[in-house]
Parts: structure tokens; sequence; C-alpha cells
């Protein structure tokens, strides 16, 4: 029963390049959520996904970050003209999004980030 | 979702029994008590959760006040892997899409020394 799969495990940008974060996740979970933490700090919540529609964005930058989850292959973080302060682990979990019942959230190994 | 206040850090004997307190006295009566741990570079892994009852799984066991103010992760047999950071999270049970962000405080690290 494979995990939550993310990758790249590490992935180096330099400034103002495009970051492209996949997830996939667990076998029949269909509902996905990215954390972010920052060196030495907590890790916030970003974005809830459903197959194809954005739940709550709450916690994502308003600009250069979007997040997609389509109906077919992984879930992707996108982060346009990445700048130094990017610089993270981004996480990404999953839930099977059962109606009514507890969806405990399974994490993957998460993407270091680092930008240049 | 209620505050939470944990120990910064603790240690334990390697097979002694790891207590790691939790304090969140305004939970509201139906917030759950949480538990995922961090082990260093990895992502949150769960550990248990509770509402009022004690819980046990194969993994620890989660003992809550009567008065569900503090809580208690108990951790056996505790082993040099069980070396993390242990996050404890008050908040309501997500079902049908609703409570479902986690808030991570800066948790408890939990050193297991041989």
């Amino acid at each position: 029963n494979a995990g939550v799969m993310q990758n790249p495990r590490h992935l180096v940008r330099r400034r103002g390049q495009e970051a492209r974060l996949r997830c996939s996740p667990m076998k029949g979970h269909s509902h996905v959520y990215w954390y972010r933490q920052l060196p030495e700090e907590g890790l916030k919540f970003m974005v809830y996904l459903q197959k194809e529609n954005i739940i709550d964005e709450s916690g994502m930058p308003k600009e250069r970050f979007s997040a997609e989850f389509p109906k077919e292959g992984p879930s992707i973080l996108r982060i346009q003209q990445v700048v130094r302060g990017d610089s993270a682990a981004y996480f990404c979990a999953s839930s099977p999004g059962l109606a009514g019942g507890y969806n405990e959230q399974f994490f993957g190994p998460g993407t270091r980030l680092t930008v240049l | 979702d209620a505050k939470t206040t944990q120990p910064t850090s603790m240690d334990c004997a390697e097979g002694r029994a790891a207590n790691l307190p939790c304090n969140h006295s305004t939970i509201s009566g139906n917030e759950y008590v949480y538990w995922y741990r961090q082990i260093h570079s990895q992502g949150p892994q769960y550990i248990i959760h509770g509402l009022k009852n004690n819980e046990t799984n194969e993994m620890a066991s989660l003992i809550i006040t009567e008065d569900r103010k503090s809580s208690t992760l108990i951790l056996p047999h505790a082993t040099l892997r069980d070396t993390a950071v242990y996050y404890c999270i008050a908040k309501g049970a997500h079902s049908g899409g609703s409570n479902y962000k986690l808030t991570f405080g800066k948790g408890t690290l939990l050193t297991v020394n041989p």
C-alpha cells in the first residue's frame, strides 16, 4: 500500500525560475492538502483541494503560487518567479474524503526547495 | 481550534516509557486531541487521536483527563527511532469537508537516549 508520494524530493532553482512540486495521494484518497515548513518553523497550511476543485486556498501567498488537482494525475503546487524566501520544505497530505467520517491526513516525505 | 501548550523538549532513556504532556485548557466539547510526530527531515506521521476516552493503538496510548483540559501521549517502550518532534493539536473532527486544517505549533522535541 504505497503512501503519499512527492517528487522531486529536492529541487534547486535560481531566483526568477519556476518550481513545480508534484504530489500523488494514497490510493483511494481524493483530498489533497499542501503545507509549507520554513526553516526552524512549524508547518503551515497552504491549500486544500479535491479533484478538479480548490476548496480552501487561504494559506497560499496571493501572488506567484498556484495549485491544482486534475481529474487525472498528481496534484501540482506551482511557484512562479521564485525568490529566496520560498526556500522551504513543502509537504503534501491526502485523506480519503469520507463524508461524515473521520478523514485522517497522511503526509508525504516532502519536497525541499532551495532557491539560489 | 483550541491553543495547545507543550514543553519545548524532553529526554527519555531507551526502553523506558515516554510521557509527553499537552495542555489544552480552552478545548471545546467537539474538539478532538490529535498527536502527530515529525522525525527529522521527514513528513509528519499521525500517531493517535481521541475525544474523551483513553485510546491505545500499536504506536501509543493517549490519556485525556476527565475535564479534557490536558492529555498525555505515552510511548510505552521508547526506542532511538522515536526521537522526533511531537505535536499535540486540538481541533474538530475532519468530517464532511470541515475542520481540515492542521495547525502545527512548535511541539516537543523528544530525544531518546541509549
